[in-house]
């Protein structure tokens, strides 16, 4: 069975605070990507990668940053936490070669910024 | 350009009865086109995709969904709802000639299924 894990389910973290948010894919993807999700707003591309060590600016990419090292792992990287980054945020991953696959979602960290 | 509008933010409906769910898509080339399904709590589930072949396209838990150029729409249909139903959908549209694998989602409906 497919999977996407995520680090944490929640999280609690002061504003100024470096945090760190990780992803794992088992399915040897090439693709993966980092949403936030806001209620009304639906899901916001915050980065993804095509490949490894490379990154692309997604819709909402200010005040975070990404790092993939490995295939299987993606990280999201809030360099100094901000109260309006308390969000729901997601990883997905799919296969290369166009849109039309799926993308396939952990299940989510809440990160609370206080 | 990509976007995506779902034009009903809640849908409620009693169980037995159909669900419709509105979306409507701009895109500059031949989209790709998904709904999505969230349960409360739990990660984002495909449930059906359009990719240019036939027009109806049927999903898991009996949904399904027309895609409509001339109207550019991708509305999601299931003949009697269900309590297990009740979650948000989101309607995503994907053209890869200008965005590659990136998915734009829509706001999403909440679906709520009354006994």
């Amino acid at each position: 069975d497919v999977k996407v894990t995520q680090s944490s389910r929640y999280l609690v973290k002061r504003t100024g605070e470096k945090v760190f948010l990780e992803c794992v894919q088992d399915m040897d993807h090439e693709n993966m990507f980092w949403y936030r999700q806001d209620p009304g707003l639906g899901l916001r591309l915050i980065y993804f990668s095509y490949d490894v060590k490379m990154k692309e600016k997604g819709d909402i990419p200010e005040g975070y940053s990404v790092s993939r090292e490995k295939k299987e792992r993606f990280s999201l990287i809030l360099e100094s936490a901000s109260t309006n980054q308390t969000s729901m945020y997601l990883c997905a991953s799919s296969r290369g070669g166009g849109a039309h696959n799926e993308q396939f979602f952990g299940p989510g960290t809440r990160l609370t910024v206080l | 350009a990509q976007s995506v509008t779902q034009l009903d933010s809640h849908v409620s409906v009693s169980e037995g009865t159909p669900v419709l769910l509105r979306c409507n898509y701009s895109s500059s080339y031949s989209p790709s086109l998904f709904w999505y399904v969230q349960h409360p709590n739990k990660g984002l589930q495909l449930l059906l995709k359009y990719t240019s072949a036939a027009t109806l396209v049927k999903g898991i838990n009996g949904f399904e969904a027309e895609f409509k150029k001339s109207e550019t729409s991708f509305h999601l249909t299931k003949p009697s709802a269900h309590m297990s139903d009740a979650a948000e959908y989101f309607c995503v549209v994907s053209d890869h000639e200008t965005s590659g694998s990136r998915l734009t989602f829509g706001e999403g409906t909440q679906l709520t299924v009354n006994p």
